[in-house]
């Protein structure tokens, strides 16, 4: 099993430019998130999706959007980037939303 | 409002016990979990507790007092591997996790 993988590891971003984040997951979890990690501070949730089809929005999900059409995979799309979307991305997935939750490597995103 | 509270740094020796203390005040709780995060890399799973008292694995032991809003990790028989954040989470009434900024715990020889 990979487990949870994001691409890209890392990528450089323009002011007003979008991108997708992609995460995909072989554990066949229904429950998947997506973070942001800044330094100092603890992560926030953006959005999670408790199985395809259903998304819902965490503490901080203005600027982003997501979609669930598949168990595997729940992509996070940036659009119009600004310099406060800089950060570290993780995605993360659970068989339940009260078990351990298991992270991919991250995307460390900069926004110039 | 909701808020976890660790140490920022910590030091120890290998070889050593180290405990790091987390306290916190949620909109309920269902649960506390326990992570590790090496430097550059994703956290991962180190313990869960639900009910009051400690739980044991291996060189890793965590408490949770729910009547003090309080946990602490105890990390013993130190080693050089262990340099890391640690970071506490607590599964809040919405089953959503809400985190700690996490503890930088140096290890030096």
């Amino acid at each position: 099993n990979a487990g949870v993988t994001q691409t890209p590891k890392f990528r450089i971003l323009k002011i007003g430019q979008s991108m997708t984040l992609q995460c995909t997951q072989d554990m066949n979890h229904n429950y998947m998130y997506w973070y942001r990690q800044d330094p100092g501070m603890g992560l926030k949730l953006i959005y999670y999706s408790v199985g395809a089809g259903i998304t819902d929005k965490g503490e901080v999900p203005n600027g982003y959007n997501v979609s669930r059409s598949t168990t595997e995979d729940f992509p996070l799309r940036l659009e119009l980037a600004a310099p406060s979307q800089t950060s570290v991305y993780f995605c993360a997935s659970s068989y339940r939303d009260y078990n351990e939750q298991f992270f991919g490597p991250g995307t460390r995103l900069t926004v110039l | 409002g909701q808020n976890i509270d660790q140490p920022t740094e910590m030091t120890a020796t290998e070889g050593a016990i180290v405990q790091i203390n987390c306290t916190y005040q949620t909109s309920g709780f269902n649960g506390l979990f326990w992570y590790q995060q090496h430097a550059g890399e994703a956290p991962t799973f180190l313990s869960y507790n639900v009910l009051d008292g400690l739980e044991e694995k291996g060189r890793f032991s965590s408490f949770l007092s729910r009547s003090k809003g309080y946990s602490y990790l105890l990390l013993k028989e130190l080693q050089m591997k262990d340099s890391a954040s640690y970071l506490c989470a607590v599964m809040d009434s919405n089953y959503q996790l809400i985190w700690g900024a996490g503890t930088k715990l140096i290890i030096k020889p």
